[in-house]
């Protein structure tokens, strides 16, 4: 079936630092999107991406869709401790499907 | 505001005895979704509705049920809960067509078995 590989699994930064991290997959997707789930919550939506290429803008967050439809990227500039929280990516094929997930750490 | 709420937000139950986990929304979707999600892994969907059309993924067990008697409302009901049963339990909605990826997500409820 359709897997996504998500990294870093988990990321320990500074406060004021920015971040990267990104999914790949062997498989095209029409669409990426971009996910934030913090402790003992739902995820909530961050960012929506509907064609190669597109580089969209949330605020400190910025995500853009591959050229290849096979992989995403999400940056977060400047980060403050509420950026705390597991980062999903979800490609959507027929259903979505979420990557593993980055654990976002950010020390004051 | 506009939202999708879970009742309750945490659920024990003993092994073996039924248990229904509640979804209302107040957005007007007609898709509605329910996920399981374990610790530290990505959330894993059990069915949808579109509408009152049920949709069952292959892999859910049949002791996972659920019900929808209205655009606003979804139950998920676990007939003989399992151990293995334990997780979060999170309802979604959406718009259909290409908007249906955007996804909002209720706060979950999690359930512990004893």
């Amino acid at each position: 079936g359709q897997q996504l590989n998500q990294s870093p699994q988990s990321m320990f930064i500074q406060e004021g630092e920015d971040v990267s991290m990104n999914c790949t997959s062997s498989s095209i997707f029409n669409t990426w999107l971009w996910y934030k789930q913090e402790p003992g919550e739902g995820p909530v939506l961050l960012i929506a991406l509907y064609k190669a290429g597109e580089l969209t803008s949330n605020g400190r967050l910025t995500a853009q869709f591959g050229i290849t439809r096979k992989d995403s990227f999400l940056n977060i500039s400047a980060s403050i401790p509420s950026d705390v929280g597991i980062y999903f990516c979800a490609g959507a094929g027929g259903k979505l499907i979420f990557g593993q997930g980055t654990e976002l750490s950010v020390k004051p | 505001d506009a939202m999708v709420i879970q009742n309750p937000r945490y659920q024990v139950t003993q092994f073996g005895k039924p248990v229904t986990l509640s979804c209302s929304q107040t957005l007007n979707h007609n898709v509605m979704y329910w996920y399981q999600q374990k610790s530290s892994q990505a959330p894993k969907l059990l069915f949808h509705y579109y509408d009152k059309d049920f949709n069952n993924e292959a892999d859910t067990p049949d002791n996972f049920q659920s019900r929808r008697p209205n655009t606003s409302f979804c139950f998920l009901d676990i007939r003989s809960p399992g151990l293995g049963d334990a997780a979060m339990y999170l309802c979604a909605t959406s718009r259909e067509g290409q908007q249906s990826y955007e996804q909002y997500f209720g706060p979950g409820t999690r359930l512990t078995v004893t």
